[in-house]
């Protein structure tokens, strides 16, 4: 069963505080990795799509990277508009029973202050 | 404007009814999905859709249904068998099996 793990559960940084977001997943063969950034009461917005170990994607203050076990989202210099809560998504390969799935870990609560 | 349309936003059900959550997708998406998501918790899949007239269950089906008559839509209904209906529906499409899904706006829902 796929399995998706996020860490930490909340974060509070002080706007500047750079910092990285975890998350660890178990797949019966990787499709994507992906990232998510969803506001209190509103749909997530699709962030980033990685696909292999070693692959980094980048947007504004966001940096996200892959390796075989693990993401990290690296936040550089946040401000208190990155406050949201952070998701990670994986998709398992072809062939497998929860192919076509897209599993979800629980989130991190980003708060940033000014 | 190209998106995924979810409604209502807000939806109250008395216990004992059925109730149909309504989703659109104007991206010509093969894939839709529908998610759960409780207050402080991510989100769990109810049931997707690869294609037309064709779905699986997600890891928490029971109490809910769907249909996939036409490619834009993919309605959910939540059964009087669902014992705890109450909480944040979304509805999200995808191009493929190894793409980025997006989502609608979600659809809240409380049993009174």
């Amino acid at each position: 069963e796929d399995q998706v793990t996020q860490s930490p559960e909340a974060l509070r940084l002080q706007e500047g505080e750079s910092s990285s977001l975890n998350c660890s997943y178990t797949v019966s063969g990787l499709r994507g990795l992906f990232w998510y950034r969803q506001d209190p009461g509103k749909g997530p917005e699709f962030l980033f799509t990685l696909y292999s170990a070693g692959e980094e994607k980048e947007k504004e203050r966001l940096k996200a990277t892959l390796t075989k076990k693990e993401s990290f989202l690296h936040i550089t210099a946040p401000k208190p508009e990155d406050s949201a809560t952070y998701l990670c998504a994986v998709r398992a390969t072809a062939g497998g029973t929860s192919y076509g799935k897209l599993t979800f870990g629980q989130g991190t609560i980003l708060t940033v202050h000014p | 404007d190209g998106g995924i349309t979810q409604s209502p936003k807000y939806l109250f059900r008395k216990e004992g009814q059925n109730v149909t959550l309504s989703c659109e997708q104007n991206l010509n998406h093969d894939a839709m999905y529908w998610y759960r998501q409780d207050p402080g918790q991510g989100l769990r899949l109810i049931y997707y859709s690869q294609i037309v007239n064709d779905f699986q269950k997600g890891d928490i089906a029971e109490g809910y249904s769907v249909s996939r008559e036409k490619k834009e839509s993919f309605p959910l209904t939540v059964t009087s068998a669902q014992k705890n209906p109450t909480a944040f529906y979304l509805c999200a499409s995808s191009e493929g099996w190894s793409t980025e899904a997006f989502f609608g706006q979600g659809t809240r829902l409380t049993v009174v």
